[in-house]
């Protein structure tokens, strides 16, 4: 059974504080995806790796970054947490054709307080 | 660049009436289609796809979608829904590639009531 997991169901921050969103695949997936899901706004698509150390830039980059040093492990970091990056944070994983189906994590709602 | 649109943000119906969850796109290129499901408390899980062929799309649970290029449409049907497909239902839309990602439509809450 396929699976993408992340590291918290739920996660409460401070503002200013530096963040990790933690996220395994153990399907071998080449393509790695993180988006953001708000109410009225569906997913939008933060950043995007398609392979190890490789990354790139989403619809709404600013005030994170990611890092991949290897195939099955994506993380999302937020530099300096702020309140309007209180929200569901999904990750998912694909084989290298986009065509192919997105695998999703359960995501993490975090809040910034 | 390529746009979806889901206009009903919340549709309420009927154990076992049928349903219609409208989603149009915009794109001046080749597309292909998708309806991704959440269901409470869980990340999203692919419904069905269109990539070509057929434009009628059918998924395991009942569920289809039909693919109309000159409305610029695929909206997802049910004629006869459960309690248990109360769920979110996303349109995405992506013009493929190696790098192209999925652009996703806002939403459908699809509320089913006893």
């Amino acid at each position: 059974d396929v699976k993408v997991t992340q590291s918290s169901r739920y996660l409460v921050k401070r503002t200013g504080e530096k963040v990790f969103l933690e996220c395994v695949q153990d399907m071998d997936h080449e393509n790695m995806f993180w988006y953001r899901q708000d109410p009225g706004l569906g997913l939008r698509l933060i950043y995007f790796s398609y392979d190890v150390k490789m990354k790139e830039k989403g619809d709404i980059p600013e005030g994170y970054s990611v890092s991949r040093e290897k195939k099955e492990r994506f993380s999302l970091i937020l530099e300096s947490a702020s309140t309007n990056q209180t929200s569901m944070y999904l990750c998912a994983s694909s084989l290298v054709d986009l065509l192919n189906e997105q695998f999703f994590g359960p995501g993490t709602r975090l809040t910034v307080l | 660049a390529q746009s979806v649109t889901q206009l009903d943000s919340q549709v309420p119906v009927f154990e076992e009436a049928p349903v219609e969850l409208r989603c149009n796109y915009s794109s001046s290129v080749s597309v292909y289609l998708f309806w991704y499901v959440q269901y409470p408390n869980q990340g999203l899980q692919l419904l069905l796809k269109y990539l070509s062929g057929s434009t009628l799309v059918e998924s395991i649970n009942g569920f289809e979608a039909e693919f109309n290029k000159s409305q610029t449409s695929f909206h997802l049907r049910k004629p006869s829904v459960h309690i248990s497909d109360t769920a979110e239902y996303f349109c995405a839309v992506t013009k493929g590639g190696a790098t192209n990602k999925l652009i996703f439509g806002t939403g459908t809450l699809l509320a089913v009531q006893p």
